[in-house]
């Protein structure tokens, strides 16, 4: 079973900040958070990941608590092309497993 | 570039009929994976290799069978045992295998099976 949770689906304006939760409540010291996005029948796109520090890249921000059991990506002027299903997960062992994700809109 | 390239990209295949997909990166990765996904649905994940000429099963490897003979390539096959096996198939490589370190996964475009 994956091991983050996420709303199944949430709406952002364009030109807006989309802040994208998920919890991961029984991670491990050494596991790192990542997120991917998948826009309609195309592979997964890397977004970013963390440990422990927030993280930044041209793509997005990643914000991660304190105590490490939640985090936000957070695409700070989202465009009608972020429209995608994003993923948020851990890492488990040494496979990858994703959740079912949230399905972002980005309306105009 | 350096990626991934599966192939085909759609195939179609009769009941009762073996199909391999072929997944070749070119990106020096230790580690691949073959994911499933059904319309509306998140990635399941079929089998995984940490490294040459070994794999480990995912959650749903019952119907599939899969080889890793070369640090490139890392064959699908979808057996006739598969009871529902149109899907969207992915396909995925990260330089990481067994380090405890980030595991950045490079996707492919994916392959969509559907059977007739």
């Amino acid at each position: 079973d994956a091991k983050t949770t996420q709303p199944p689906s949430m709406d952002c304006a364009e030109g807006r900040a989309a802040n994208l939760p998920c919890n991961h409540s029984t991670i491990s010291g050494n596991e790192y958070v990542y997120w991917y996005r998948q826009i309609h029948s195309q592979g997964p796109q890397y977004i970013i990941h963390g440990l422990k520090n927030n993280e930044t890249n041209e793509m997005a921000s990643l914000i991660i608590t304190e105590d490490r059991k939640s985090s936000t990506l957070i695409l700070p002027h989202a465009t009608l092309r972020d429209t995608a299903v994003y993923y948020c997960i851990v890492r488990v062992a040494d496979d990858m497993r994703f959740g079912a994700g949230t399905r972002l809109t980005v309306k105009p | 570039d350096g990626g991934i390239t599966q192939s085909p990209k759609y195939l179609f295949r009769k009941e009762g009929q073996n199909v391999t997909l072929s997944c070749e990166q070119n990106l020096n990765h230790d580690a691949m994976y073959w994911y499933r996904q059904d319309p509306g649905q998140g990635l399941r994940l079929i089998y995984y290799s940490q490294i040459v000429n070994d794999f480990q099963k995912g959650d749903i490897a019952e119907g599939y069978s899969v080889s890793r003979e070369k640090k490139e390539s890392f064959p699908l096959t979808v057996t006739s045992a598969q009871k529902n096996p149109t899907a969207f198939y992915l396909c995925a490589s990260s330089g990481q295998g067994f380090s405890s370190g980030a595991n950045v996964l490079t996707f492919g475009a994916g392959s969509r099976l559907t059977v007739l």
